[in-house]
Order: C-alpha cells, then sequence, then structure tokens
C-alpha cells in the first residue's frame, strides 16, 4: 500500500511562491500526480511525474525524486484564483486506474 | 469535446436503502475511477473499470458495487445504506489509465443519506 504526506494548509501572498511538498511511501511506483481542487469542485490535472527531475509549465512546476519518495508542487507569482486544495497522487505498478491520494493541501492567497 | 458527466448531481437517501450513481466518460476513454471523498478520509479509491471488467479495487465493503457497459459508461451502486456513506462520489475517465494518462474527473455526485 502508499503512505502519502502533504502539509495540511499553506498561506501565501499574491505574487509570492509556495512550494508544497508530498512524501510518498509505494511498494511499487509507477507515477505522481497533483490536481488543483476547487471548493464544491472536482479535481483537475496539474502535472505528471514518473521520472526524477522538474517538469515546468507556466507557473506551475513539479519535482520529483524516486529515491527519496519526494515530490514538491511549485507555485509562482502567486494569484487569487489560486487559493484552492492541492492534491499529491500515487500510483502503483499494475494499478492503472487507481490512484492514491494524499489529504491534500489547502493553499491560501491573501492580498 | 465533452467532459465527464455525472447523474445525478444531488441526491438525498434514507438508511437502509440502495442507490445507483452513472457517469458517461469522455468520448474514446476506456477506463472509469470511482472515488468517494469525504472531509475526514479524503478522496478514497473504490474501483476501477476498463473494457467492462473490473480492474482493480480500493478496500470498500461488498455493498459498493459498479459495471461498465460496452459504451464505456459506469454506474455504481450502493446497497443498505448507511450514515457514513454521506460523501462526494466522483468518477475519473482517462485513456487506457497508463503512462500519462491523466484522469479527468466528473462534477460528482452529492450523496446524502439520513
Amino acid at each position: 500500500g502508499q503512505n502519502i504526506d502533504q502539509p495540511t494548509e499553506m498561506t501565501a501572498t499574491e505574487g509570492a511562491i509556495v512550494q508544497i511538498n508530498c512524501t510518498y511511501q509505494t511498494s511499487g511506483f509507477n507515477g505522481l500526480f497533483w490536481y488543483q481542487q476547487h471548493a464544491g469542485e472536482a479535481p483537475t490535472f496539474l502535472s505528471y511525474n514518473v521520472l526524477d527531475g522538474l517538469e515546468e509549465k507556466g507557473r506551475f512546476s513539479s519535482f520529483l525524486s524516486r529515491s527519496k519518495g519526494y515530490s514538491y508542487l511549485l507555485l509562482k507569482e502567486l494569484q487569487m484564483k489560486d487559493s484552492a486544495s492541492y492534491l499529491c497522487a500515487v500510483r502503483d505498478r499494475n494499478s492503472w486506474g487507481k490512484l492514491q491520494f494524499g489529504a491534500g493541501t489547502q493553499v491560501v492567497v491573501t492580498p | 469535446k465533452a467532459g465527464v458527466t455525472q447523474t445525478p448531481r444531488y441526491l438525498i437517501k434514507t438508511r437502509g436503502q440502495q442507490v445507483t450513481l452513472s457517469c458517461s466518460p469522455i468520448s474514446g476513454h476506456r477506463s472509469v475511477s470511482w472515488y468517494q471523498q469525504t472531509p475526514g478520509q479524503g478522496l478514497q479509491f473504490l474501483f476501477e473499470y476498463f473494457s467492462e471488467t473490473q480492474r482493480n479495487k480500493g478496500n470498500f465493503p461488498g455493498r459498493f458495487s459498479g459495471r461498465q457497459f460496452s459504451n464505456s459508461r459506469s454506474e455504481m451502486n450502493v446497497s443498505t445504506l448507511e450514515l457514513g456513506d454521506s460523501a462526494l462520489y466522483l468518477c475519473a475517465s482517462s485513456l487506457v489509465a497508463g503512462g500519462r494518462d491523466e484522469q479527468f474527473f466528473g462534477p460528482g455526485t452529492r450523496l446524502t443519506v439520513l
């Protein structure tokens, strides 16, 4: 099985940078996803990592270290609309359609 | 391209009843996964269907079941409802659920059990 840990809440000001860490333990790693979920809405895909390193996509970047069981999501130039819950999810080998989600990190962006 | 649709969006039932939720995936997607989301437990995987076969199953009691039709539409059923089944039920579809395949989530069905 998996154990996925991420901070419960983070607060940052508009225009700043926030880094959300995620640590995981898995018996057979096969990819890590980051999703954004606004209150009352469905999660939406942000990024995917399966190899070590940094994936950059606009204001959002995600990093993975498989040997450390560690990932982070970096949000740059924060905007008020970035206030949401950010979910780290891990997929096991041979569990294609099954994602194990962390509890989510609530990011609060203040003016 | 239409997104994932789920019906109904809201449902109120009483303990002991049963309920059926429906999910229509994005056209061409063959994998449908179901999740339960509650404030206390977060998003928890229920099961996944691919080409009408259950490919993965989470740790939920047998009261939770599902199926997938030849057009990839999926239904999940919960029998003998309990108060603790109150949750947002999300379905997600993907092409084959492998590699970089992301899961696209539907808006969810909010189930309240009284």
